[in-house]
């Protein structure tokens, strides 16, 4: 199958600082990547839908302004994490899909912790 | 290495009816299986979430079951709506496994 890579893999950063992480898709171009965010009981869910050159959509009850996706090519999309707090320390999951109907690769996650 | 199987790859069927939905797996040694439905260029949506220490979960007109014994997982959706229709995954989210999953299409 199709592989997607995510990087970091891991980050611990301050309160109140910014962290990027991208979300490559490596042998396949993704028209649409998906976020996803684990929470403590594991469950998994959906943060925000980006087409390649479109702006974000966000699922209710996730801030925009707080999560801020760019998805500038058919290979990249970005998650900025602003003025983290340690609530939002969890493990960030992309996906990627070459088109509707197609089928979403995960990336293997990244994990953030602020301090 | 864990494997994930669902059963059938396909169903359709006429608005009104019960619906089973069956997910299985080879290692019975789980953590946690989560049920999503899938619509065409949307993300998984989250339908029901079994942590390991328990046997069922119930939302609306959604029962997921869990049988670690037989390895084996079924989504029950009562009185299926053609607003159903969808493609829907079990996984196991903390290792990201996912099933093969089930299309599904209910009809007028």
């Amino acid at each position: 199958g199709a592989v997607v890579s995510q990087h970091p893999s891991r980050v611990i950063c301050k309160s109140g600082t910014s962290v990027k992480i991208e979300c490559r898709s490596l042998d396949f171009q993704a028209t649409t990547m998906f976020w996803y965010r684990q929470f403590p009981k594991k469950s998994l869910m959906l943060m925000a839908t980006s087409n390649e050159g479109s702006k974000a959509t966000y699922e209710q009850g996730v801030e925009k302004d707080k999560f801020l996706i760019n998805h500038a090519s058919l290979t990249l999309s970005t998650l900025t994490v602003t003025s983290a707090h340690p609530e939002d320390s969890s493990f960030y999951i992309c996906s990627g899909s070459a088109g509707p109907g197609e089928t979403q690769y995960f990336g293997p996650g990244t994990r953030l912790l602020v301090l | 290495k864990q494997e994930v199987t669902q059963i059938p790859a396909a169903l359709s069927v006429p608005e009104g009816e019960n619906l089973v939905l069956n997910c299985s797996f080879t290692d019975s040694a789980i953590y946690n299986l989560q049920w999503f439905r899938q619509d065409p260029g949307k993300g998984l949506t989250s339908l029901l979430l079994i942590q390991s220490s328990q046997r069922e979960q119930t939302s609306g007109r959604l029962n997921a079951s869990l049988d670690k014994s037989s390895g084996r997982s079924t989504l029950y959706i009562a009185a299926s709506q053609p607003g159903d229709s969808a493609t829907y995954l079990c996984a196991f989210t903390d290792k990201l496994i996912f099933g093969t999953g089930t299309r599904l299409q209910v009809f007028p």
